[in-house]
């Protein structure tokens, strides 16, 4: 069964672009949750999604959105990129309701701000 | 606001040594407790998951505690190996808001 699968792998931009990532679940599963790690603030948890419902949301600025299509597959933007964006970030999915539900990670989106 | 530590921020072992990482928290209305393995580049893989009304979880050389009481919770490895080497990641799940906090972790080296 293949696992969670998180595209692109890296990716560099500048200040002000945006940017979209994805995050393609294990199969059957109806959650996705997005985290964003950084050596400063650590992980910290973004949004999560249930059948294409923002189900709950961290202390992000709206710059960060997201939404999840009727396959579960799951799509994070961040808007006029600044350099405190650079971050690893992490997906996740869980076959209800997370977290309380098992959650399985992807490896990540590495995110380099120039 | 949930607040959640983890001391120490690194630490080296020698190989076949028991260790204990140790993770607290400030508000005791969790959820559960989880601990989590990151290595270098990865994402995170669950090692144990403690829910609030038990008091520890085993998983092979692994035990995890927690004390909701005095907001500590420690993971015991026994015997450790070269490929323990990761960093350790703790985590609450608060009962009022369902969102995961996450200590910044314990970088472990185990020397061979």
């Amino acid at each position: 069964k293949a696992g969670v699968t998180q595209t692109p792998r890296y990716l560099i931009k500048t200040r002000g672009q945006q940017v979209t990532l994805s995050c393609s679940p294990i199969s059957g599963h109806r959650s996705v949750s997005w985290y964003q790690q950084t050596p400063g603030q650590g992980l910290q948890f973004l949004f999560e999604y249930f059948s294409e419902t923002q189900r709950n949301k961290g202390n992000f600025p709206g710059r960060f959105s997201g939404r999840q299509f009727s396959n579960s597959r799951s799509e994070m933007n961040v808007s006029t990129l600044e350099l405190g964006d650079s971050a690893l970030y992490l997906c996740a999915s869980s076959l209800g309701q997370g977290p309380r539900e098992p959650q399985h990670f992807g490896d990540g989106t590495r995110l380099s701000i120039l | 606001k949930q607040e959640v530590t983890q001391i120490p921020a690194a630490l080296s072992v020698p190989e076949g040594e028991n260790l204990v990482l140790n993770c607290s928290f400030t508000d005791s209305a969790i959820y559960n407790l989880q601990w989590f393995r990151q290595d270098p580049g990865k994402g995170l893989t669950s090692l144990l998951l403690i829910q609030s009304s038990q008091r520890e979880q085993t998983s092979g050389r692994l035990n995890a505690s927690l004390d909701k009481s005095s907001g500590r919770s420690t993971l015991y490895i026994a015997a450790s190996q070269p490929g323990d080497s990761a960093t350790y990641l703790c985590a609450s799940l608060m009962n009022r808001d369902d969102k995961i906090i996450f200590g910044k972790g314990t970088r472990l080296h185990i020397l061979p």
